[in-house]
């Protein structure tokens, strides 16, 4: 149980142009999922807080018109990078909570972003 | 701002060899999770402890929950080289905040 997918796996994209990433909870309603971006070999870094039929709530120094967050469903949340650059390069992971152990995050496997 | 300090942050060894990993933080956590994730791979939860002083095995690993949960390690004993990966600490602020605190994580290797 506590599964969660991610598409795409990878992703390889132009600068200046907008890449979605879709977080699905398979097995369970999540009513908050997370975002994080994690660059090699170091811990993870909150993006932003999603809940379900809200607005998302972004960690300070995160651009929310950058990162656009959209939690349409209780298995759903995507993260749309719009005019990626160079530097949007990283592997940004999405993690659910379930509805019982709610301290408890489950993650997705992660999308590898390159931009060229 | 809760902080959770980690150590080591890197670890090499060899197989059979014992290992602690430490996360320790002046802030007081409602819970703590443990994390491994390897390369290109989302971090896969280990356990979760909850009550102060408590302590949960894992085969070969070891978590334990400072009385104070302030606190918590991971032991693990016999080394293999499968149990390379990072591995890391999460801590929990309770109530509303569902957020995770993480560590800067333990990159350990472990050679054959």
């Amino acid at each position: 149980g506590a599964v969660v997918s991610q598409h795409p796996s990878r992703v390889i994209c132009k600068s200046g142009t907008s890449v979605k990433i879709e977080c699905r909870s398979l097995d369970f309603q999540a009513t908050t999922m997370f975002w994080y971006r994690q660059f090699p070999k170091q811990s993870l870094m909150l993006m932003a807080t999603s809940n379900e039929g809200s607005k998302a709530t972004y960690e300070q120094g995160v651009e929310k018109d950058k990162f656009l967050i959209n939690h349409a469903s209780l298995t759903l949340s995507t993260l749309t990078v719009t005019s990626a650059h160079p530097e949007d390069s990283s592997f940004y992971i999405c993690s659910a909570q379930t509805g019982g152990a709610k301290e408890t995050q489950y993650f997705g496997p992660g999308t590898r972003l390159l931009v060229l | 701002t809760q902080l959770l300090e980690q150590s080591p942050q890197f670890l090499s060894i060899q197989e059979g060899e014992n290992l602690t990993v430490y996360c320790n933080s002046s802030s007081v956590f409602s819970s703590l999770q443990w994390y491994r994730q390897e390369p290109g791979e989302g971090p896969v939860l280990l356990v979760t402890v909850v009550t102060g002083g408590e302590v949960k095995k894992l085969k070969r690993l070891t978590f334990q929950f400072g009385d104070a949960r302030k606190d918590s390690s991971l032991h693990i004993t016999a080394a293999q080289p499968g149990d390379t990966g990072l591995y890391l600490c999460a801590g929990a602020g309770g109530g509303s905040n569902y957020k995770l605190t993480f560590g800067k994580g333990t990159l350990l290797t472990v050679n054959p």
